[in-house]
């Protein structure tokens, strides 16, 4: 069935870069995504990226995707104390249902 | 972007009663979704809410226990049925804005605690 993994503890120092890693088991996902959770909040969509594409970035956030690995991640440069939280990876389901499947999260700790 | 508004955004329930969770969307949306997630875990798809038509439920849920609603394209209901402790979590409404090839987008999520 379908998987999502992700490794559970990063922590960096503030001004350094942070990479989230992923991997997933549905090669015809349409959709990869990540979602930051601060602590008592709800899921705030990050970024996306479409299969078809190998990079995207935003400001600070750059996705790679590597299909042939099945293999995504997020770095986020210059992170900073505010970016503490939870990121969650999810794939979405081929055949287009909206179903997403999501990783355990990653909580990123951000140390002064 | 799709404005995603959930009622209740925490409760206290004693066992065996039920809850209604709302969720309000500010625009149409074609999909709408609710998901479940336990202490400590990820996130976990309940079912799709259909609009006039039963919800479409994922492997382990069951309409008795997580009756849902969505009378137009703006709107649904989860009802949390005969409460128990497992059931202590955080419901998230999520929906998909547009047309399908749009990302989901979550609610802030109902934390509900069962004594």
């Amino acid at each position: 069935g379908e998987d999502v993994e992700q490794s559970l503890f990063l922590s960096v120092r503030e001004g350094d870069s942070s990479v989230i890693n992923c991997t997933y088991t549905d090669s015809s996902s349409t959709y990869l995504y990540w979602y930051k959770q601060e602590p008592g909040a709800g899921l705030q969509l990050l970024t996306y990226i479409f299969s078809n594409m190998d990079m995207k970035q935003d400001q600070r956030l750059t996705v790679l995707l590597n299909k042939k690995d099945k293999h995504l991640s997020l770095r986020i440069a210059d992170t900073q104390t505010g970016d503490s939280a939870i990121y969650f990876c999810a794939e979405s389901i081929s055949g287009n249902t909206g179903k997403l499947i999501f990783g355990q999260g990653t909580t990123l700790q951000v140390k002064p | 972007s799709a404005v995603i508004s959930q009622k209740p955004s925490r409760d206290i329930c004693q066992r065996g009663t039920s809850l209604t969770i709302q969720c309000q969307v500010d625009s149409q949306v074609t999909m709408m979704f609710w998901y479940r997630q336990q202490p400590g875990q990820s996130l976990t798809l309940i079912a799709t809410a259909n609009q006039g038509s039963e919800a479409t439920y994922e492997s382990g849920f069951v309409i008795d226990k997580f009756p849902i609603s969505r009378p137009n394209l703006t709107f649904s209901t989860l009802t949390v049925s005969n409460m128990s402790p497992e059931d202590s979590s955080i419901y998230l409404c999520s929906v998909v804005p547009g047309g399908s090839n749009q990302p989901q987008h979550f609610g802030d999520g109902t934390r509900l605690s069962i004594l």
